[in-house]
């Protein structure tokens, strides 16, 4: 069964902290794997696509990494800001299907 | 620049009463997404079209129906909604139906049912 299962399901983290959030899938053929952040009410927005053959990429602070063999993928947020609290969902696809995790809700306080 | 656009931002509909939730536009993508997002849930995608080929979930209820009339525009609609439709309905676009694009996200409907 293709599944998308992330950790923790909650985060709590002082401002300025570095956090790393996990992503494991199972979800077979691997086409590309999203990470998205949603800040509460908003719709989800693209932070990075990473596709088999990457193993790092970075958009500012956040930096995603893929075990494709492992079939896990983390994200790291350095020195992290107020504004970084929100909800961040992995997305696994294999071709025309997306399959969302479940979120990490990540909180910030001063 | 906004490149998705929801509206309403918020509805509260009464049980049983008849809602349409609007979907627009500007890339001029070929697809559009509904997905539907319930507390501390992921999105739970209902259906898409692909240009003027609609596409249903196999678990998505007959008391969802869509529209698109037009490239840039897409409506969601509930003929009859019940209390368990209360969620966060998201709209969202790519160019081609391949995952290898990107998927633009509306920023979402709350819906109330009362």
């Amino acid at each position: 069964k293709n599944q998308v299962e992330q950790s923790p399901q909650s985060l709590i983290i002082l401002e300025g902290k570095n956090c790393t959030l996990q992503c494991n899938y199972t979800v077979s053929p691997f086409s590309n794997l999203r990470w998205y952040k949603q800040d509460t009410g908003r719709g989800p927005v693209s932070l990075t696509i990473m596709t088999f053959s990457e193993n790092t990429k970075s958009n500012g602070r956040y930096t995603a990494t893929l075990d494709a063999d492992t079939k896990q993928s983390s994200l790291h947020i350095t020195a992290s800001q107020l504004s970084d609290s929100a909800s961040y969902i992995c997305v696994v696809t294999n071709g025309n299907q997306f399959y969302f995790g479940t979120g990490t809700s990540l909180t910030v306080i001063p | 620049d906004a490149m998705v656009i929801q509206n309403p931002r918020y509805q509260v509909t009464q049980f049983g009463k008849p809602v349409t939730l609007s979907c627009s536009q500007t890339l001029n993508h070929n697809v559009m997404y509904w997905y539907q997002q319930k507390s501390s849930q992921a999105p739970k995608l209902l259906f898409h079209y692909y240009d003027k080929d609609f596409n249903n979930e196999a678990d998505t209820p007959d008391n969802f129906q869509s529209r698109r009339p037009n490239t840039s525009f897409c409506f969601l609609d509930i003929r009859s909604p019940g209390l368990g439709d209360a969620a966060m309905y998201l709209c969202a676009t790519s160019r081609r139906m391949t995952s290898s694009y990107e998927q633009y996200f509306g920023p979402g409907t709350r819906l109330t049912v009362t």
